[in-house]
């Protein structure tokens, strides 16, 4: 079991927006920066959101990061069909001392 | 641009020590605030951080593996490495070391197999 939850899957059709959820507690999401992840099939994990909300160099506006308390959300608008992949939030955890990862979440573009 | 590169075998045996090495490129393992970190994802399954040392030379491990890891720096080849004891078939994964900065992790290296068989 991961220490923060991530719904399985989700899917949504070509252009259409689709939100991703992360729920954790005040000892991680609570009270430290909360960043996303993207990987595509067979590839490294990519930064997509750091800081909560800020996107790195290169990555669209398409991508979206939001927090509220111990909840975090990715949006992503304008689907692609290269938007399928795998997506993982991760933070730091001060009652662990550690990184967690969210256990991800199969995006699938109908 | 940073670029990491993962190196080391990926067959271990059970019982023995996985020793993986990481170059870095594109940028100096003492410089800056960063994180480098190592990070791993058994086949099909998530992602699991395993530790990372301080650009100042501080180091955290994740506590479930914490017995068993060493992560060193070697700064004369711009190097970090990581060691796993008393491997098992559990420890079978994709190795990912990694750049991470206060919000996130921003540089992956492609991943190194590993699987651990007799």
């Amino acid at each position: 079991q991961s220490v923060l939850t991530q719904p399985p899957s989700v899917s949504a059709a070509p252009g259409q927006k689709v939100t991703i959820s992360c729920s954790g507690s005040s000892s991680n999401i609570g009270n430290n920066y909360l960043s996303w992840y993207q990987q595509l099939p067979g590839t490294a994990p990519k930064l997509l959101i750091y800081d909560n909300n800020k996107r790195p160099s290169g990555i669209p506006d398409r991508f979206s990061g939001s927090k509220s308390g111990t909840s975090a959300t990715l949006g992503i608008t304008g689907l692609q069909t290269g938007d399928e992949a795998d997506y993982y939030c991760g933070t730091w955890d001060s009652s662990l001392s550690a990184v967690v990862f969210g256990g991800g979440t199969r995006l699938t573009v109908l | 641009q940073v670029q990491l590169q993962e190196s080391g075998p990926g067959l271990v045996k059970p019982s023995e020590t996985l020793s993986l090495t990481c170059t870095v490129f594109g940028g100096s393992v003492t410089s800056g605030s960063h994180y480098w970190s190592w990070i791993r994802q058994p086949p099909g399954k998530g992602l699991e951080w395993i530790g990372y040392i301080y650009y100042s030379g501080s180091i955290k491990y994740n506590p479930s593996l914490k017995s068993r890891v060493t992560i060193s720096v070697d700064t004369s080849k711009n190097q970090f490495s990581l060691k796993l004891s008393s491997v098992t078939a559990a420890d079978t994964a994709v190795y990912y070391c990694a750049r991470a900065i206060a919000g996130g992790v921003d540089y992956w290296g492609q991943g190194t197999l590993v699987t651990v068989s007799s």
